[in-house]
């Protein structure tokens, strides 16, 4: 049932408001970090991406932040609406390992209207 | 296009039973992966192929599962005999053959399946 399992993280946020979600990897060889979004009763959807040579990158009124040296990655969402309610994802691969993405257990943001 | 394309999006079935997975990746993309979710788990990666070529596949729980690629354009995943522990959404994806292969996956709608 619903009580049994993983326990998401949880943020809840105003419309209008800012969004940060937080991600930590543990993997110093990753080299390349994804963002995705997963509504209720859908597949995962990619929002942005980040590579290693970088630490910030702006899309559509997202921005994801990656700190190297503490492996941390996070994603801002500006001026949050409520489409944007749902289980967000971050996920890693290493130039070095394979094709392979590593999924974090994910977040769950509630924009309140 | 279309995108990723699942068949069927929602299976019942009762324990023993064969229980065939569909999937039709993006064309032109070299590479396939096929995940389960649940709540216990998350996101688990069970097997992915490149050019029809199964890559990695110890993600894949036990010898009940198994996955083919016959061709580009379509994939498989069996399980049988089903269990009620094999309950959960699986998610085909696909990608195109980039830097190292450090391309993004594009996942499909899933496939829910309950097995009674």
């Amino acid at each position: 049932g619903e009580s049994v399992g993983l326990h998401l993280p949880t943020l809840s946020v105003q419309e209008g408001d800012n969004s940060i979600i937080n991600c930590a990897y543990s993997n110093s060889a990753s080299d390349y970090f994804i963002w995705y979004k997963q509504e209720s009763g859908k597949g995962p959807q990619f929002i942005i991406d980040i590579r290693s040579n970088m630490d910030k990158r702006q899309g559509q009124r997202v921005t994801v932040l990656l700190n190297k040296t503490v492996k941390h990655l996070s994603l801002q969402i500006a001026a949050t609406q409520p489409g944007d309610s749902a289980v967000y994802f971050c996920a890693e691969s290493s130039r070095s390992g394979s094709e392979k993405l590593v999924f974090g257990k994910g977040t769950k943001l509630t924009v309140n209207p | 296009d279309a995108g990723v394309i699942q068949s069927p999006r929602h299976e019942v079935t009762e324990m023993g039973q064969e229980v065939t997975l569909r999937c039709k990746p993006i064309s032109g993309h070299d590479y396939l992966f096929w995940y389960r979710q649940t709540m216990m788990r998350g996101l688990e990666l069970l097997i992915y192929f490149n050019n029809n070529v199964p890559i990695d596949d110890s993600g894949m729980p036990e010898d009940r599962f198994s996955a083919k690629m016959p061709n580009a354009s379509f994939s498989t995943l069996k399980i049988q005999p089903s269990e009620p522990r094999d309950s959960a959404v699986y998610f085909c994806a696909s990608s195109l053959p980039g830097l190292a292969g450090l391309e993004t996956q594009y996942f499909g709608p899933g496939t829910r399946l309950l097995v009674l």
